[in-house]
């Protein structure tokens, strides 16, 4: 079975320029986190969807980080205009509704802004 | 204050020895407690997860949890160097609510 799939897997991009993560649960999966991994702060929740609905998104830096979940199978992260802070590796993850402490990690998205 | 802190190490272990990892949580609220352990340049993975209070093995891992200490160990027995990587603690406060991670602990197990 295949785990969370993200896209791309490496993204450098220069100041100012749109950003779009893209993220693909396992099947089965009601519950869809975003993370952002940096060495000076760790893994941050940005924001996480149950049942395709934004349930969280305190973490959100600003306004610049949008994220959708337009159906059970598809999640984007949205950075718009990208900065040279918000350079991270980005992780999707997925769980179960009935557990959504147990998640499954996809294999991130490392995001260089120039 | 971190809700969840970790040493950040490196904390370096002979081969074969037992590794022991120590987690503090301030939030009183929580009440579940989970291990991840992550590669370098890899995403996390869970190795286990503890509700109550007292110890749960799994493998070679045990992880012990004190609530009225707000502590959280995980011990690695038998360490391999297939072991070395960042452990990172997390902690939810309630069923169906977000976690929260500690910074990880870096762990070298030395042939």
């Amino acid at each position: 079975d295949a785990g969370v799939i993200q896209s791309p897997r490496h993204e450098v991009t220069e100041m100012g320029q749109e950003v779009t993560l893209r993220c693909k649960p396992i099947s089965g999966h009601n519950s869809l986190f975003w993370y952002r991994q940096t060495m000076m702060r760790g893994l941050e929740l940005l924001i996480y969807f149950n049942n395709n609905v934004p349930i969280d998104d305190s973490g959100m830096p600003e306004d610049r980080f949008s994220a959708k979940m337009p159906n059970a199978s598809f999640s984007t992260l949205k950075i718009q205009p990208s900065e040279p802070r918000d350079s991270a590796v980005y992780f999707c993850a997925s769980s179960p509704l009935s557990s959504t402490d147990t998640q499954y990690f996809g294999p991130g998205t490392r995001l260089t802004v120039l | 204050q971190k809700e969840v802190e970790q040493n950040s190490g490196p904390l370096s272990v002979p081969e074969g020895a037992i590794a022991s990892l120590n987690c503090t949580y301030s939030d009183r609220g929580s009440q579940s407690f989970f291990w991840y352990r992550q590669y370098s340049g890899k995403s996390p993975e869970l190795i286990m997860f503890i509700y109550s209070n007292g110890d749960k093995e799994d493998g070679r891992f045990t992880a012990q949890l004190n609530k009225a200490s707000q502590y959280v160990s995980l011990l690695i027995r038998d360490s391999q160097p297939s072991d070395s990587a960042t452990y990172l603690c997390a902690a939810v406060k309630a069923a169906g609510n977000k976690l929260t991670f500690g910074g990880g602990t870096r762990v070298l197990v030395k042939p």
